[in-house]
């Protein structure tokens, strides 16, 4: 099935670092996501964005729905070590309630 | 709020064997679930969507037949793998999204082991 391209695959960076990632795609999305997944659980919603250009925020993290409505970006400011796990982006397109999920960023934090 | 539950958590069946698992909506009603499979290292793929009172949509490439899902409440929905096999091993996820709400809500999962 189609997959959006996130950027970096994975990353290891060292706590109290700030953290960027993106999402990709050849398509329009009118909604995107990030969701966490952490090591044998199920993806947890981070933020959902629904207008281009919107600039979300929950706590130190940070998204953005691009302005081409082709992509979308995650920060982290001040890493944790609890911020370790999968990073997913995930979008939605007009008419439909099915998302298309990102191929995933792994964060790894250095105490 | 918003609340999804699995069971089991995770599951060892032989091969040629049936497995259910269960979804539920614990704090809302949902029309609306999916089910996902994930395999190591990779992301979620869709695998169907669950409809209540009304026949799954599955995705190309999965086979109705071996993946039995009914909805038969607003907040339960399940999964059958018939005659399992190893390859069907995996981690499926299911989500549920409550009215029109653009937002799905993920449950723990279960890990399905064939042997």
């Amino acid at each position: 099935g189609q997959q959006l391209n996130q950027s970096p695959q994975s990353m290891f960076i060292q706590e109290g670092e700030d953290v960027s990632m993106n999402c990709t795609s050849s398509s329009i999305f009118n909604t995107w996501l990030w969701y966490k997944q952490d090591p044998g659980e199920g993806p947890v919603l981070l933020i959902a964005l629904y207008k281009a250009g919107e600039l979300t925020s929950n706590g130190r993290l940070t998204a953005q729905f691009g302005i081409t409505r082709k992509d979308s970006f995650l920060n982290i400011s001040a890493s944790i070590p609890s911020d370790v796990g999968i990073y997913f982006c995930a979008g939605l397109t007009s008419g439909t309630y099915k998302y298309i999920f990102g191929t995933g960023t792994r964060l790894k934090v250095l105490a | 709020g918003a609340v999804v539950s699995q069971h089991p958590s995770w599951v060892i069946c032989k091969s040629g064997t049936s497995v259910k698992i269960e979804c539920r909506s614990l704090d809302f009603q949902a029309t609306t679930m999916f089910w996902y499979r994930q395999f190591p290292k990779q992301s979620l793929m869709l695998m169907a969507t669950s409809n209540e009172g009304s026949k799954a949509t599955y995705e190309q490439g999965v086979e109705k037949d071996k993946f039995l899902i009914n909805h038969a409440s607003l907040t339960l929905s399940t999964l059958t793998v018939t005659s399992a096999h190893p390859e069907d091993s995996s981690f499926y996820i299911c989500s549920a999204k409550p009215g029109t709400d653009y937002e799905q809500y993920f449950g723990p999962g279960t890990r399905l082991t064939v042997t």
